[in-house]
């Protein structure tokens, strides 16, 4: 039973551009959120989605899009990059949030 | 902004004792709690939920809700070098239970 994957592991990109980052939720599970983690933090919730719309939104900028498929997986869209966007990203899936995340491994972003 | 607190740490505890970790959250319409471990470099990874009054044991950990003090505590019985990790307290975003919150964590130390 495949867990949580996202992709790409690492990226570096430069100040300005775009970036598209990939997760594929738990076999069973529906619902994809994101989350922004800086070091020594706590993530920071982006966006949830569910039967392919947005339904919850963190106190992120528009420049934090996103989009899920028909078979549930997601993307996550950062357009014009900033230093500050440097974090690890984290896919999280759920059946329903009562019973708590199962967290991917991430994708560590590196704007330069 | 609702918010969930935990003391960064860190915590040091020599082996085989009992470590405490703490929580307090600020929605009191926060249905379900969550303790997450996060390894260094690491995604989070749930150990334990709750979403009672009063205590829920799980092998060496026991994790315990007080809703009237909004408080969640996570105690880990015989603590082994392997438990050393970041702790992250969890709690759902009200009734929704579609959102959740994380503080940003305790970063416990077992020393042997």
């Amino acid at each position: 039973d495949a867990g949580v994957t996202q992709s790409p592991t690492h990226l570096i990109k430069t100040r300005g551009q775009q970036v598209t980052l990939r997760c594929s939720p738990k076999s069973g599970h529906d619902t994809v959120s994101w989350y922004q983690q800086a070091l020594g933090q706590g993530p920071q919730f982006i966006f949830q989605y569910y039967e392919e719309e947005e339904r919850q939104r963190g106190n992120f900028p528009d420049r934090f899009s996103g989009h899920q498929f028909p078979n549930y997986s997601s993307e996550l869209n950062v357009n014009a990059l900033l230093l500050g966007d440097s974090a690890l990203y984290l896919c999280a899936s759920s059946f329903s949030g009562v019973y708590g995340y199962t967290f991917g491994s991430g994708t560590r972003l590196t704007v330069v | 902004q609702k918010e969930v607190e935990q003391n960064s740490g860190p915590l040091s505890v020599p082996e085989g004792a009992i470590a405490s970790l703490n929580c307090t959250y600020s929605d009191r319409g926060s249905q379900s709690f969550f303790w997450y471990r996060q390894y260094s470099g690491k995604s989070p990874e749930l150990i334990m939920f709750i979403y009672s009054n009063g205590d829920k044991e799980d092998g060496r950990f026991t994790a315990q809700l007080n809703k009237a003090s909004q408080y969640v505590s996570l105690l880990i019985r015989d603590s082994q070098p392997s438990d050393s990790a970041t702790y992250l307290c969890a709690a759902t975003e009200d009734s929704s239970a579609s959102k959740i919150i994380f503080g940003s964590g305790t970063r416990l130390s077992i020393r042997p």
